[in-house]
């Protein structure tokens, strides 16, 4: 079945240890979005991908970035992370046809410890 | 104020009872997501609407666009729909507002 694949499921990182969450599709979808959720908060887009085209959200941290070298994958960068990035981070995708009227698909979350 | 308002917060109901959760949204808001997330797990979208209604299973999304409402209804219930049911406005560039989620639980 097409779908969005995170990887892994779960992730532990040390404090200021650079980590890298991973994101396929097999969409063939145009635009991918990275989220941050925490603890019964609702998800905050940090960036997305509008084909190459990268878009940071104003208050997305500079720890925050981002890859995408081709359509399928797209990967989340966290250069020092610290304890207040201990979230689940969701990718989703949605086409570029009718781009603000296409759904999101979402994949099922990486969550990320930092000890 | 958030751009997208659920109600209620929580709700707790029978197996077998019909469930209805409601989303008002702003000005500038031009389709709605209804998305559902179990503890723990990754997000699923159930529908995404501009206008009229959807139906998929049990699950039912009506879209009022003069009022700027929606509703998500669930007939039937069972244990399994426990889980947390988020509306998402799309904005400019197709980005998502999020409402603060209902938690659903459903007991046998």
């Amino acid at each position: 079945d097409a779908m969005v694949i995170q990887n892994p499921r779960y992730q532990v990182t040390q404090f200021g240890k650079p980590v890298t969450l991973s994101c396929s599709q097999t969409l063939n979808h145009n635009v991918m979005y990275w989220y941050q959720q925490k603890s019964s908060q609702a998800p905050k887009l940090l960036f997305h991908y509008y084909d190459k085209d990268f878009n940071n959200e104003a208050d997305t941290p500079d720890n925050f970035q981002s890859r995408r070298p081709n359509t399928s994958f797209c990967f989340l960068d966290i250069r020092s992370p610290g304890l207040g990035d201990a979230a689940m981070y969701l990718c989703a995708t949605s086409s570029k046809q009718g781009y603000s009227n296409q759904p999101q698909h979402f994949g099922d979350g990486t969550r990320l410890s930092i000890l | 104020k958030n751009e997208v308002e659920q109600s209620p917060q929580n709700l707790t109901a029978q197996e077998g009872e019909f469930i209805t959760i409601n989303c008002s949204y702003s000005v500038g808001i031009s389709a709605l997501h209804w998305l559902q997330q179990h503890p723990g797990g990754g997000i699923v979208s159930l529908f995404m609407l501009s206008s009229g209604k959807k139906k998929h299973g049990r699950l039912i999304a009506t879209i009022n666009i003069q009022e700027k409402h929606s509703s998500l209804h669930i007939t039937a219930s069972h244990p399994r729909d426990s889980a947390v049911y988020i509306c998402a406005g799309v904005t400019s560039g197709s980005r998502l507002t999020f409402g603060e989620g209902t938690q659903l639980t459903v007991n046998p």
